[in-house]
């Protein structure tokens, strides 16, 4: 149980063009999601929270208009990056909460997004 | 604010031995949690360990056994009878009452040596 899943796994693109990312939860429903950034050899690094049918809460730093976050269902979380450039280019990573269990403040990590914008 | 620290940024050991992982933490809440996970190379977060706050007793979970000292704020991951598959990145976290956010300590690399 308790399973997180990401699409895509690995995205090339040009600057200047949009990436969506899909997180979802696949056994589970989540009414909050979550959204992080690893460099590498770094830690995870929280980038907003997303509430389901809310908008989404964002980390101080971290641009809304860039990093477009939409929750419209209890298993699906979208992370949109709009006209990407390189510094772009990192590691997403999302998590999901459970609803109503009783370890209902874990996290469930996807294994990841791996972005390259050239 | 919350803070997680991992002192030891790598750490090895060796097959069937045992390694112990040391976090500290400091936070304001009293109702918090307290989280171990592991990043293999395949960078999927996957989750060894959680602790409630309000619980004395130590959380185990087969090989993996945490040392939770609430006054002292330290929160140590044993890992008995290290495996191969055991080597990874693992993260100390904390996760607070209310908003839900974990905040991570910086990793710690766990090498097991055959």
């Amino acid at each position: 149980g308790a399973v997180v899943s990401q699409h895509p796994s690995w995205v090339i693109c040009k600057s200047g063009t949009s990436v969506k990312i899909e997180c979802r939860s696949l056994d589970f429903q989540a009414t909050t999601m979550f959204w992080y950034r690893q460099f590498p050899k770094q830690s995870l690094m929280l980038m907003a929270t997303s509430n389901e049918g809310s908008k989404a809460t964002y980390e101080q730093g971290v641009e809304k208009d860039k990093f477009l976050i939409n929750h419209a269902s209890l298993t699906l979380s979208t992370l949109t990056v709009t006209s990407a450039h390189p510094e772009d280019s990192s590691f997403y990573i999302c998590s999901a909460r459970e609803v109503g269990s009783v370890h209902s403040r874990t996290q469930y990590f996807g294994p990841g997004t791996r972005l390259l914008v050239l | 604010a919350q803070t997680v620290t991992q002192s030891q940024p790598e750490m090895s050991v060796q097959e069937a031995e045992t390694v112990t992982l040391s976090c500290t933490y400091d936070t304001s809440e009293s109702d918090y949690y307290l989280f171990w996970y592991k990043q293999p190379p395949s960078r999927q977060m996957i989750l060894v360990i959680r602790q409630e706050a309000y619980k004395q007793q130590n959380a185990t979970e087969n090989r993996f056994s945490v040392n939770f000292q609430k006054a002292a704020k330290s929160f140590s991951l044993k890992i008995s009878d290290s495996q191969l598959g055991d080597a990874a990145m693992y993260f100390c976290a904390c996760g607070r009452g209310g908003s839900e956010k974990l905040v991570f300590g910086k990793g710690m690399k766990l090498t097991v040596n055959p």
